[in-house]
């Protein structure tokens, strides 16, 4: 138990594009879905919180208006980069729980902005 | 603010040899206390953690940890490693706040040697 998909895996697009990823918890429902952003061989960075019918707490310098979170739903949560540039590309994961227990991650997707 | 420190970037072991990561913390309150594995271009999988009870936690993949609340640490060990046991791994603690975020070391690669 406690799946949680991403798709894509892996995206490349051409700068100032908008790029959409779909977190989802395949066997449970999540009240919260958490947004990280991971360098190369660094550790991961909380980009936002997001929680069902209300809208993400984002960490301090993360850009609201540059990445979108919607959690519509208990089993799906979306985190859209707009405008991308090359210094958005980075390894995105997402993880989700339900309030006090353990977080489960996605595989992760890699964007990479040419 | 709750902090894990993860001293060691990396850690050598021989197949078959005992494998011991570490990690310390900081909190303001009994602390929760996570471990998680991550693998080439995935997401983080989760090993075990620690809430309240035994300090000797059992988890996946024939992993445990000690909590220590003397020394504030919670190494992860185990008793012969694998090959298949090289990866990155994380140690976290969660906010004590209603976010329920994970706070992440820095991570240390585990190499075991054949």
């Amino acid at each position: 138990g406690a799946v949680v998909s991403q798709h894509p895996s892996r995206v490349i697009c051409k700068s100032g594009t908008s790029v959409k990823i779909e977190c989802r918890s395949l066997d449970f429902q999540a009240t919260t879905m958490f947004w990280y952003r991971q360098f190369p061989k660094q550790s991961l960075m909380l980009m936002a919180t997001s929680n069902e019918g209300s809208k993400a707490t984002y960490e301090q310098g993360v850009e609201k208006d540059k990445f979108l979170i919607n959690h519509a739903s208990l089993t799906l949560s979306t985190l859209t980069v707009t405008s991308a540039h090359p210094e958005d590309s980075s390894f995105y994961i997402c993880s989700a729980g339900r309030k006090g227990e353990t977080q489960y991650f996605g595989p992760g997707t890699r964007l990479t902005v040419l | 603010a709750q902090s894990v420190a993860q001293p060691e970037d990396q850690v050598n072991v021989a197949e078959g040899n005992p494998l011991t990561v570490k990690c310390t913390y900081s909190v303001s309150g009994n602390p929760y206390l996570f471990w998680y594995v991550q693998y080439p271009n995935r997401g983080l999988q989760f090993l075990l953690k620690y809430i309240t009870g035994d300090n000797l936690v059992k988890g996946s993949y024939g992993f445990e940890a000690e909590f220590n609340k003397s020394q504030t640490s919670f190494h992860l060990k185990k008793p012969s490693a694998l090959v298949s046991d090289s990866a990155l791994y994380f140690c976290a603690v969660r906010e004590l706040d209603s976010s329920y975020k994970l706070i992440f070391g820095s991570g240390t690669r585990l190499l075991v040697r054949p």
